[in-house]
């Protein structure tokens, strides 16, 4: 069964601190996508990567960067944290080469994180 | 730009109720359009697709069909159970040139026993 894993299902952190949120992604897609979901705005795109080394970033990516160093994993960093990051992360994964129509995300059950 | 618009939620039904949500959208060219559905303390799973005008998704009970005319993809379902309560998202993108997908905010449905 194809996954997207993501490391923690729950993390609690202290404002200003680094934060890492890790993604694996066992069907060998080209393209990861990192988005956060909150309570009436839905899904907000932060970063996404089509390829490793390569990143893009998404319509709120401030306070927050990535890191591709191999196909499978992607990893998103919150530098500084602060309590208005506090939301579910939510990675997802897909294939589909540029210009092809994407047929459709596979995505990990997603991480709560609390900043205090 | 581009856009999605969901009903507001939440949708509350009986069980065996006919369901219906409704989904818009704004895009220039032709997009491809998605129904997705997370349950309780999950991630997003894809639930049905379209990827060209008046093609019909269709899993799990689940239809909606990509209304060009109308810009629509509306989520129907004839007979509700009390374990499709979740939250369902409308999603769209592009055909080509963008990985990114568009989401609407998502409705939540409640189906009562």
């Amino acid at each position: 069964d194809v996954k997207v894993t993501q490391s923690s299902r729950y993390l609690v952190k202290r404002t200003g601190e680094k934060v890492f949120l890790e993604c694996v992604q066992d069907m060998d897609h080209e393209n990861m996508f990192w988005y956060r979901q909150d309570p009436g705005l839905g899904l907000r795109l932060i970063y996404f990567s089509y390829d490793v080394k390569m990143k893009e970033k998404g319509d709120i990516p401030e306070g927050y960067s990535v890191s591709r160093e191999k196909k499978e994993r992607f990893s998103l960093i919150l530098e500084s944290a602060s309590t208005n990051q506090t939301s579910m992360y939510l990675c997802a994964s897909s294939s589909g080469d540029w210009g092809v129509p994407n047929y459709g995300y596979t995505f990990g059950s997603g991480t709560r994180l609390t900043v205090v | 730009g581009d856009s999605v618009t969901q009903m507001e939620g939440p949708v509350t039904l009986s069980e065996e109720a006919f369901l219906t949500i409704n989904c818009t959208y704004t895009a220039t060219g032709y997009p491809s359009l998605f129904w997705y559905v997370q349950y309780p303390g999950e991630g997003l799973q894809l639930l049905l697709k379209a990827t060209k005008a008046d093609d019909k998704g269709s899993n799990k009970g689940f239809e909606a069909t990509y209304r060009k005319e109308t810009t629509s993809f509306h989520l129907e379902k004839g007979s509700v159970q009390v374990s499709d309560s979740a939250v369902y998202f409308c999603a769209l993108t592009k055909e080509a040139g963008t990985y990114k997908y568009i989401f609407g905010t998502g409705t939540r449905l409640k189906v009562l026993a």
